[in-house]
């Protein structure tokens, strides 16, 4: 079955640790995009990558950092940097057709204490 | 400043009846409007789409209705079901940063038995 698969589904970190969210699809999609989604907020974009060695920031890039070193594979790092590190995060990926939906992951929930 | 408004929190009706979702919109060069459906630690699913040559688009229960006048648009859920409760996000492609989408901060559906 193709899909986008986020490892692990929870993930605990100390403040002040750099942590790493795995996002890998299957689906031969060009682009890839990271979002994060907190309570009562709707989703907003961290970072995305519409080929691969190419990314781009979003509208909240602050703390994290991408690479898209390969077309299936888009790791997201929270750095000790980002403020508020605690949320949902959701992978995402499109083809590079105009208006096509995105197919989104099933998310890390991270806790940072 | 928020420009994809989805006003109504959360929303419920009695199964067997129709669910109307709301979603405005700001900016009037936004042309093409998706609506994903969202259950608790899942990815959002893709649900149905319009773009702004049409008023209307239909699949199975779910109607988009789109009134560019007003920059409003609506889902229908008709009939409801229980299967229908989730939280539901209405997105705006927005061409100024490369076709990335702008959600809304969602709404609750919850349907009664």
């Amino acid at each position: 079955d193709g899909g986008i698969t986020q490892s692990p589904k929870y993930l605990f970190r100390k403040e002040g640790q750099n942590v790493t969210l795995s996002c890998e699809q299957n689906l031969n999609h060009d682009a890839m995009y990271w979002y994060r989604q907190d309570p009562g907020q709707g989703l907003r974009l961290i970072y995305y990558s519409q080929i691969v060695n190419d990314f781009q920031k979003g509208d909240i890039a602050e703390g994290y950092s991408v690479s898209r070193e390969k077309k299936e594979s888009f790791p997201l790092t929270v750095t000790s940097a980002q403020k508020n590190p605690t949320a949902f995060y959701l992978c995402a990926s499109s083809i590079r057709e105009i208006n096509s939906p995105l197919h989104f992951g099933n998310g890390t929930r991270l806790t940072v204490t | 400043d928020q420009q994809v408004k989805q006003n109504s929190p959360s929303l419920s009706v009695q199964e067997g009846r129709i669910s109307i979702l709301n979603c405005d919109y700001t900016n009037s060069m936004f042309d093409y409007f998706l609506w994903y459906k969202k259950y608790p630690a899942e990815g959002p699913t893709f649900l149905i789409s319009i773009s702004s040559i049409k008023d209307k688009n239909e699949d199975g229960r779910f109607t988009v209705f789109l009134n560019k006048s007003a920059k409003h648009l609506s889902l229908h859920i008709v009939p409801s079901q229980p299967g229908d409760s989730a939280v539901y996000f209405c997105a705006a492609v927005d061409w100024r940063s490369q076709g990335n989408l702008i959600f809304g901060k969602g709404t609750k559906l919850s349907v009664k038995p």
